[in-house]
């Protein structure tokens, strides 16, 4: 089906470790995101990515790294995770079109880091 | 001042009875606004999309925009316990599409 998914699901990491967590859109949209969603912090963006090879950082980048060689995918790999980065991870894309700034949301990816 | 301003609620309602949820915002170069419907441990889904003023119905669904007193509403006419989810509601601007604004979100519970 059409869409934007995300993978894993669910992740559990240990402090120090490197993790990534992938995002896939069938959309062809140029546009597309990562942000975090947290308890009294709302939905946050990390980063951005206006179209293949080109990222730009968000509200809160830190100990965050984008890549995007290919359209359809936006992996966010986290460097050496810390316990501040446990939260939900949504990523989302956005056509660029007229009228047409629609954001569109993956399931999201619950991660917690031990 | 946070850009956007939404009641986190919670709102309880009982089932049938319509439902008004709001933000109010404050760059008036705000002109696509979307409703979005969060359920439990699930990503945000898209419920309503409007640019600029006015009205639009989706169903049980109206998003209503009123650009001059800077205020979005969203109403729900019948409602469900399926509706038992958070509301957000977000917002941008033309050529400014790297920047989505949000609202924290109001919790709705619809009890049978």
């Amino acid at each position: 089906d059409a869409g934007i998914t995300q993978s894993p699901r669910y992740k559990i990491t240990e402090t120090g470790r490197q993790v990534t967590l992938m995002c896939h859109q069938t959309w062809s949209h140029s546009y597309m995101f990562w942000y975090r969603q947290d308890l009294g912090h709302g939905l946050r963006l990390i980063y951005y990515s206006a179209a293949a090879d080109i990222t730009d950082k968000g509200e809160v980048p830190d100990g965050y790294v984008v890549s995007r060689s290919k359209t359809e995918n936006f992996p966010l790999t986290l460097e050496s995770a810390t316990r501040s980065q446990t939260s939900v991870y949504f990523c989302a894309s956005s056509g660029l079109g007229a009228r047409d700034e629609k954001l569109f949301f993956g399931s999201g990816t619950q991660l917690s880091v031990l | 001042q946070k850009e956007v301003e939404q009641d986190p609620g919670p709102l309880s309602v009982p089932e049938g009875a319509i439902v008004s949820l709001n933000c109010t915002y404050s760059n008036s170069a705000f002109q696509y606004f979307m409703w979005y419907r969060q359920y439990s441990r699930k990503g945000p889904e898209l419920l309503m999309y409007t640019y600029s003023s006015g009205n639009k119905e989706d169903g049980r669904f109206t998003a209503q925009v009123d650009k001059s007193s800077k205020y979005i509403s969203l109403f729900i006419r019948d409602s469900q316990p399926s509706d038992s989810a958070t509301y957000l509601c977000a917002m941008t601007y033309g050529n400014n599409f790297n920047k989505f604004y949000f609202g924290s979100g109001t919790k709705l519970n619809v009890k049978p």
